[in-house]
This record gives C-alpha cells, sequence and structure tokens, in this order.
C-alpha cells in the first residue's frame, strides 16, 4: 500500500534558524497522489497546513513552503526563520480525492528561545 | 470551540474490557473517519463512513467495531482489549467536496494495561 516517510524526531532548533522536514512517499497508483502537511499544535486536534495537488508546484502556508518533487517522490517541508509558536507536531500525507489519507508517523519540532 | 469532540480524552483500561469511544462533529460533514497512532507508528487509517454506510475499513481484527447511531456520530467500540490497542485515537471528518481537507478531534489516549 501507499506509505510516507518523514524525518525521525524529535528535532530541536532554536528561533530564528531555517528548518528542513524531510518527506518522501510511496504510491501504488499510477496518479499522481494530493500531497499535505498536517499541524498539531500542544493541545489541538491535526490541523491542515498546506496541500499541493499537482506535481511541480509549490504550497505555501504561515511561512511554510514545500515543493512537489515526482522525480524524486519528495515533498520536504521547509522555513526560513522559525518562532516559537511553530513548536507542533508535523506530518506529511498524502491522498486521492475523498478517499483515505495515508499519514508519516510524525515529525515532533521544538523550537528554543 | 472544537467543532469534533472526542471523549474521552484520557481512557485506562484492563485487559480484556471493552470500551467505546466517542466522537461527534458538528461541521456538518457527512464522512467520518477513525485514525489511530502508536509510539513512534505512523497515523494509522482504520475507517471511513459516508453517510453512516461503511465505505473503507483498513482495521483487521473485529474487535474494532465502528457506530453510526447519527449522521453527525462515529463511536468505536473496542471488544477484548489488549495492551497493544494502546495508542490515541483520533476522530475526522470531511465534506463531499473533492480534495477537501479532514477536520480533526483532538483524540483520546487509550492505555490498556
Amino acid at each position: 500500500g501507499d506509505s510516507v516517510t518523514q524525518t525521525e524526531g524529535p528535532v530541536t532548533v532554536s528561533e530564528s534558524e531555517s528548518l528542513i522536514i524531510n518527506c518522501t512517499y510511496s504510491a501504488t497508483s499510477i496518479a499522481y497522489p494530493n500531497l499535505f502537511w498536517y499541524v498539531r499544535y500542544p493541545g489541538e486536534g491535526l490541523q491542515l497546513l498546506l496541500k499541493v495537488i499537482t506535481a511541480g508546484q509549490k504550497g505555501s502556508s504561515r511561512g511554510f513552503e514545500a515543493t512537489y518533487n515526482k522525480e524524486t517522490t519528495s515533498f520536504h517541508l521547509q522555513k526560513a526563520s522559525v518562532q516559537e509558536s511553530d513548536s507542533a507536531v508535523y506530518y506529511c500525507a498524502l491522498g486521492y480525492g475523498n478517499e483515505k489519507i495515508t499519514f508519516g508517523a510524525g515529525t515532533k519540532l521544538t523550537i528554543k528561545p | 470551540d472544537p467543532k469534533i469532540i472526542q471523549k474521552p480524552k484520557y481512557l485506562v483500561a484492563v485487559t480484556g474490557s471493552e470500551k467505546i469511544l466517542i466522537c461527534e462533529q458538528y461541521l456538518g460533514h457527512n464522512a467520518m473517519y477513525w485514525y489511530r497512532q502508536s509510539a513512534k507508528k505512523p497515523l494509522e487509517f482504520m475507517f471511513s463512513y459516508s453517510y453512516q454506510k461503511l465505505m473503507d475499513n483498513q482495521t483487521a481484527s473485529s474487535r474494532f467495531q465502528p457506530q453510526s447511531s447519527k449522521k453527525n456520530h462515529l463511536d468505536l467500540q473496542i471488544t477484548a482489549l489488549k495492551p497493544d490497542d494502546s495508542a490515541t485515537y483520533f476522530c475526522a471528518s470531511r465534506g463531499t467536496i473533492s480534495n477537501e481537507r479532514l477536520f480533526f478531534g483532538h483524540g483520546t489516549k487509550l492505555s490498556v494495561l
């Protein structure tokens, strides 16, 4: 079946430094999947951070960016300068239309002030 | 206010017992899901329902039974509990537009002793 592999946490980064959380996927369908990053802030439920449904495109939200690379089957999450409020668990995921979404294990990110 | 309510937030059970995890959503969605996450493992899809009918079941064990008494409810009954069932269980929902994002509850953390 489909699978998603992402940077194993926990990851600690100092405030204002750059961040990259790696994500690669394996999809069984011949169709290109939709790719997502979800985030779970402390005390909250998972919520969508960004999504890209077209290969080669970039998605962005709250200063985070991820580019859909179908050649390397990757969707790495990057931010140029992190803030303490970015501390959360980040999940990479893939899906097709309204079928189930397949998630990675999550990467716990802690930002040091 | 959370739009997807899961109860209880924490649950401790003894091996062999039976528990019901509650999920109610107030987003007007017709599709509801259950996911599970154990330590260090991916967030794992379990079930999806649409208009109160089972659409997809990726759970091998019949000990896990979803129950939909109302359109906006999808409870999860777990019988003959085992320590391996210890995990955080997340309920989610979404609308019927293609590629629409999932909305998640805060989860129920189940510990089986």
